[in-house]
């Protein structure tokens, strides 16, 4: 089991640039969820999806936000035009089922500096 | 509201016992998590209290109490690895499969 894969781990861009995070969940895993980390927010959810559907996208914080998951192993946060606020870390994480306690299983992150 | 509260930091010396609280107003969650983050890395799984009471799981214990709105995480002959942030968190009934979680703890351990 390779476990929750993200890439970029870091990424530099400019501001007003596009930037595209990406993530494959563990096999077989239904649920996907895209996290967002800073000092001052802790970790905020963004959205989430069930079998490749997004669910609930109320913590994207603006429309400048985008997330897809054209199937089963692959998912995708866009952030068009990129700005210095956005700076974070971005964590992907599936999960197995719906149940109470199914746990959340993280990927190593991306790490977005915005200048 | 919905909003999980933790102590911001946490100091204990190595080999001792420290407890990790998470507070909150609203019950109405399936059941209390507790991850692990160390620095640069992932959060990861630690435990799971769908009952009131104590889960045991080696060195680390978590505990649950709706009716006190609590809960914590309770750390024994600590090691200078568990050097960490804490993170609870909860799946409210309201919100579906959403998994929020609180404010963090950050624990660090002196010899």
């Amino acid at each position: 089991d390779a476990g929750v894969i993200q890439s970029p781990r870091h990424e530099v861009t400019e501001m007003g640039q596009e930037v595209t995070l990406r993530c494959k969940p563990i096999s077989g895993h239904d649920y996907l969820f895209w996290y967002r980390q800073t000092m001052m927010r802790g970790l905020e959810l963004l959205i989430y999806f069930n079998n490749n559907v997004p669910i609930d996208d109320s913590g994207m914080p603006e429309d400048r936000f985008s997330a897809k998951m054209p199937n089963a192993s692959f998912s995708t946060l866009k952030i068009q035009p990129s700005e210095p606020r956005d700076s974070a870390v971005y964590f992907c994480a599936s999960s197995l089922g719906d149940r109470d306690n199914s746990p959340l299983h993280f990927g190593n992150g991306t790490r977005l500096t915005v200048t | 509201g919905q909003s999980l509260e933790q102590p911001s930091e946490v100091t204990a010396v190595e080999g001792a016992i420290v407890q990790i609280n998470c507070t909150y107003q609203t019950s109405g969650f399936y059941g209390l998590s507790w991850y692990q983050q160390h620095d640069g890395g992932a959060p990861t799984f630690l435990s799971y209290n769908a009952l009131d009471g104590l889960e045991e799981t080696g060195r680390f214990s978590s505990f649950l109490s709706r009716s006190d709105s609590y809960g914590y995480l309770l750390l024994q002959e600590l090691q200078m690895k568990d050097s960490a942030s804490y993170f609870c968190a909860v799946k409210w009934y309201s919100s579906a499969s959403k998994i929020i979680f609180g404010s963090g703890t950050r624990l660090s351990i002196r010899p």
